[in-house]
């Protein structure tokens, strides 16, 4: 079965310090996709970034980052230069590529990151 | 625009009362799912579908039941048997390839008193 942990329930920091959310999986398949999402206060879910298991390159979007570590399941999200507008629930999830599986994403529990001005 | 639309945002029902939460999606996406999000649990799957006229439980399909009759629409009824069904509903859609991931709906917020 698959599953993702973000042990980190809440984190609270002071405007314009890095903030690293973790994320870990597991699953047993070959192939698989991860994706992060955030959540602002109205409840949409936002999509912010995806990744093949096959590509292991660490991307970055303007204050952005991913860490995508295969040999430890773990796909971490930080934000450098952290600004009120960020301040959201994050999620991450994780679905098998393709096949006859199950065909949903699995998400985490969320980190909810609080940005004080 | 293409997107998502989840009726009503926020719901009161009576306990023991069923009650019908809508989706309509204008993305011609082939898959649609519902998750239920509580605090401190992330999102939950209910049900979903790949297909109109076919859909799979998730992993607390108990007390929830769905129909997906139109590629657009894929209604969701929370019924009585569903034992603490206060919570968050959202709805998504998506392409046939997960990898071009969900399009959310804004939530709809369900209360039972």
């Amino acid at each position: 079965a698959q599953k993702v942990t973000q042990a980190q329930t809440e984190i609270s920091v002071v405007e314009k310090e890095d903030v690293t959310l973790d994320c870990v999986y597991e699953t047993r398949d070959t192939t698989y996709y991860l994706f992060w999402y955030k959540q602002p206060p109205s409840g949409e879910l936002v999509f912010l970034i995806r990744r093949n298991s096959f590509d292991e390159q660490n991307e970055i979007s303007g204050r952005y980052s991913w860490n995508f570590q295969k040999s430890t399941s773990s796909f971490n999200f930080t934000i450098t230069a952290s600004q009120v507008v960020d301040s959201a629930v994050y999620f991450c999830a994780l679905s098998e590529a393709e096949g006859t599986g199950r065909r949903a994403l699995t998400f985490g529990s969320g980190t909810r990151l609080q940005v004080q001005p | 625009d293409g997107g998502i639309t989840q009726s009503p945002k926020y719901l009161f029902r009576k306990e023991g009362q069923n009650v019908t939460l809508s989706c309509e999606q204008n993305l011609n996406h082939d898959a649609m799912y519902w998750y239920r999000q509580d605090p401190g649990q992330g999102l939950r799957l209910i049900y979903y579908s790949q297909i109109v006229n076919d859909f799979q439980k998730g992993d607390i399909a108990e007390g929830y039941s769905v129909s997906r009759e139109k590629k657009e629409s894929f209604p969701l009824t929370v019924t009585s048997a569903q034992k603490n069904p206060t919570a968050f509903y959202l709805c998504a859609s998506s392409p046939r390839r997960l990898w071009d991931g969900y399009t959310f709906g804004s939530g709809t917020r369900l209360t039972v008193v």
